[in-house]
């Protein structure tokens, strides 16, 4: 088995601050994935990486940028946070872009002030 | 837009008795339906899934009900446990042309099962 570890698990930003979320998986996955999940709205996709050097926009990806370090791990930065936000952001890996089963960490909590 | 919807957004049921979540879509190109269960503090991990060229799946308390032509679909929990107390996401792809994996959720079902 393997396991995803995002840090930090809760994140307190100001308005306008440049935040990053941090995900590492030890699957050895090819795939990883940035998801933002709302209350009700469900999970949105906002960046994934089909292969180490790759990168890709989802549906959420206007405020957010990212990065693939390299194959374990994959970053999401919040280029400028903005007040009264509050959101889960969950990281996940699969095999790879065709895998149909995704691996979920447990979320980083963001709180913007 | 909303393009895969749940009902109802929570669900409260006694121990023993059966859950029916409900779950529809727009696209019909759609051909993968996984249902995502999620405890508190815990990412999502997959339940049980089905392919729309089926209508039904089981494994163990958990059934998946497939209606292709209306674009629906149920997730049946029966003699729910106390355990089962989650948030439920139905999901949906596109996998048939290979490689898509973009999963689209539905905003959630909260499940609580009352001893």
């Amino acid at each position: 088995g393997g396991i995803i570890t995002q840090t930090p698990k809760f994140l307190i930003g100001q308005e306008g601050q440049k935040l990053t979320l941090k995900c590492q998986q030890n699957f050895n996955h090819d795939t990883m994935y940035w998801y933002r999940q709302d209350s009700g709205k469900g999970l949105r996709l906002i960046y994934y990486s089909i292969t180490e050097n790759d990168l890709q926009k989802g549906d959420l990806s206007e405020g957010y940028d990212a990065s693939r370090e390299k194959k374990s791990s994959f970053s999401l930065t919040v280029t400028s946070a903005q007040k009264n936000e509050m959101a889960v952001f969950l990281c996940a890996s699969s095999i790879d872009w065709g895998s149909e089963t995704l691996y979920f960490g447990s979320g980083t909590r963001l709180t913007v002030l | 837009q909303q393009q895969v919807r749940q009902s109802p957004q929570s669900l409260t049921v006694w121990e023993g008795e059966t859950a029916i979540l409900n779950c529809s879509y727009e696209n019909s190109a759609f051909d993968y339906f996984p249902w995502y269960q999620q405890f508190p503090g815990e990412g999502p991990a997959l339940l049980i899934a089905i392919r729309s060229v089926s209508d039904k799946k089981e494994d163990g308390r958990f059934t998946i009900f497939f209606n292709k032509r209306e674009k629906k679909l149920s997730l049946h929990i029966t003699d729910s446990q106390p355990g089962d107390s989650a948030t439920y996401f139905c999901a949906a792809s596109v996998v048939a042309t290979g490689g898509n994996n973009k999963l689209t959720f539905g905003q959630g079902t909260v499940l609580s099962v009352i001893p």
